[in-house]
């Protein structure tokens, strides 16, 4: 099946911890994209990358970090330095094949507590 | 920068009957608009698109209207089934950045 994955589906972690959320996609979709949803919220975007080894940050990325160092996986990690971190993180993907707009993507989502 | 705002946060509808949900973006040069259901704890699924030079679209039981004068999209659901209950989000992208925005969401509950 094509589709994106997320794991895990929950995670709790300890204040202080780093911890990495993971996002696999098998659509050869060269866009990769993590959002924040906190409840009763929109989804607001944490960083996209439009192509391997490169990646650009959106409206909250402080405390967070990505790597895109291959074209299927982008993983988040969550440090210590975001000061609430509590949320459901989603992945999505896109195929942006010449010039025009094309739907991303979700993938199941991260609900992480931080305890 | 973009920001889109859903008109309602909540939308209550009868089965059977059609439902509208409403959604207005503040930047002109927005030129690409999606819509997603999102059900609780899952992520978001593709409902419907449009770009800034159609003004109208239509999906099986959906459609997507673009006023780009005011700067409002609408999204129509015919016959509402109970299957349609969960949270829809209009979302905006804009020249080079592919990434979207998202308004904050309208949940339609539909009775039975």
């Amino acid at each position: 099946d094509g589709g994106i994955t997320q794991s895990p589906k929950y995670l709790f972690r300890k204040e202080g911890q780093n911890v990495t959320l993971s996002c696999e996609q098998n659509l050869n979709h060269d866009a990769m994209y993590w959002y924040r949803q906190d409840p009763g919220q929109g989804l607001r975007l944490i960083y996209y990358s439009q192509i391997v080894n490169d990646f650009q940050k959106g409206d909250i990325a402080e405390g967070y970090s990505v790597s895109r160092e291959k074209k299927e996986s982008f993983p988040l990690t969550v440090t210590s330095a975001q000061k609430n971190p509590t949320a459901f993180y989603l992945c999505a993907s896109s195929d942006t094949q010449g010039f025009s707009y094309n739907e991303q993507f979700f993938g199941p989502g991260t609900r992480l507590t931080v305890l | 920068g973009e920001s889109v705002g859903l008109h309602l946060p909540t939308l209550s509808v009868q089965e059977g009957d059609n439902s509208i949900i409403n959604c207005a973006y503040s930047n002109s040069a927005s030129d690409y608009f999606i819509w997603y259901k999102q059900e609780s704890g899952k992520g978001p699924q593709f409902i419907i698109d449009i770009r800034s030079n159609m003004d109208k679209r239509q999906g099986q039981r959906v459609t997507v209207l673009l006023n780009k004068t005011v700067k409002h999209l609408s999204l129509q659901i015919a016959a509402t089934q109970p299957g349609d209950s969960a949270v829809y989000f209009c979302a905006a992208s804009q020249g080079g950045r592919r990434a979207l925005t998202f308004g904050s969401g309208t949940r339609l509950q539909v009775q039975p």
